[in-house]
């Protein structure tokens, strides 16, 4: 069985400051994981993939993702944020059969 | 855009009906996911069809089933509705086997009175 957890439901930041959303896994097989953002009222759009090779892994609107296998983590981050980032992510993994999503994190950005 | 259609937008029915939720996948993509999401679940996982048969079944209600049909479009049906079925509902698709790379329409918003 897979599992993702996702750290905070909710994260808050400033205009420009670091973002950093966090997620753990489990998975019994080497696991492919992915990074999807929900803006409002739509669907769930792919931000970035690991699936194989390099652990530093860049997507869409300047996001990019580090798989540790040591830590079971594949967190989120952008160097500084935009007002348009406001939006819920999801950190999801596969085990080549299913996909499991993480429960969400809520992104607000302040002015 | 996905490439991922979903009709209708927006469904408000009672309680009691039944409604039929249709999805297009992308463009040679064999497999079809549903999803419903709400405040209280989360998104949740449904059930998934890959080339006109189950594949996976997650936590759907024996009130709903779901079909896909020769031409890869997908139907969800949900009958008996209650208010706690008000929900966003999602269809995915994926081409990639193994990857699991799941592309998402844009929802149907189901609302039950």
């Amino acid at each position: 069985a897979q599992s993702v957890t996702q750290l905070g439901s909710h994260v808050s930041v400033s205009e420009g400051a670091l973002v950093l959303l966090r997620c753990n896994y489990s998975s019994s097989v080497p696991p492919y994981l992915f990074w999807y953002v929900q803006y409002p009222n739509q669907g769930l759009q792919l931000l970035l993939k690991y699936t194989t090779g390099a652990t530093l892994v860049k997507g869409i609107n300047g996001f990019e993702a580090e798989f540790k296998k040591s830590e079971t983590s594949f967190h989120l981050t952008k160097p500084s944020a935009h007002m348009s980032d406001a939006a819920e992510y999801f950190c999801a993994v596969s085990d080549r059969n299913t996909l499991t999503f993480g429960k969400g994190t809520m992104l607000l950005v302040s002015p | 855009d996905s490439g991922v259609t979903q009709t209708p937008k927006h469904l408000i029915t009672a309680t009691g009906q039944r409604v039929t939720l249709r999805c297009s996948p992308r463009s040679g993509d064999l497999s079809v996911y549903w999803y419903q999401q709400s405040l209280d679940q989360g998104l949740q996982f449904l059930i998934q069809y890959y080339n006109g048969e189950e594949r996976a079944k997650g936590n759907i209600l024996e009130r709903f089933s779901a079909q896909q049909f020769p031409d890869l479009h997908s139907e969800l049906n949900l009958s008996s509705l209650e208010l706690g079925d008000s929900a966003l509902y999602f269809c995915a698709s994926s081409g990639n086997r193994g990857i699991n790379e799941q592309y998402f329409g844009p929802g149907t918003r189901l609302t039950v009175t």
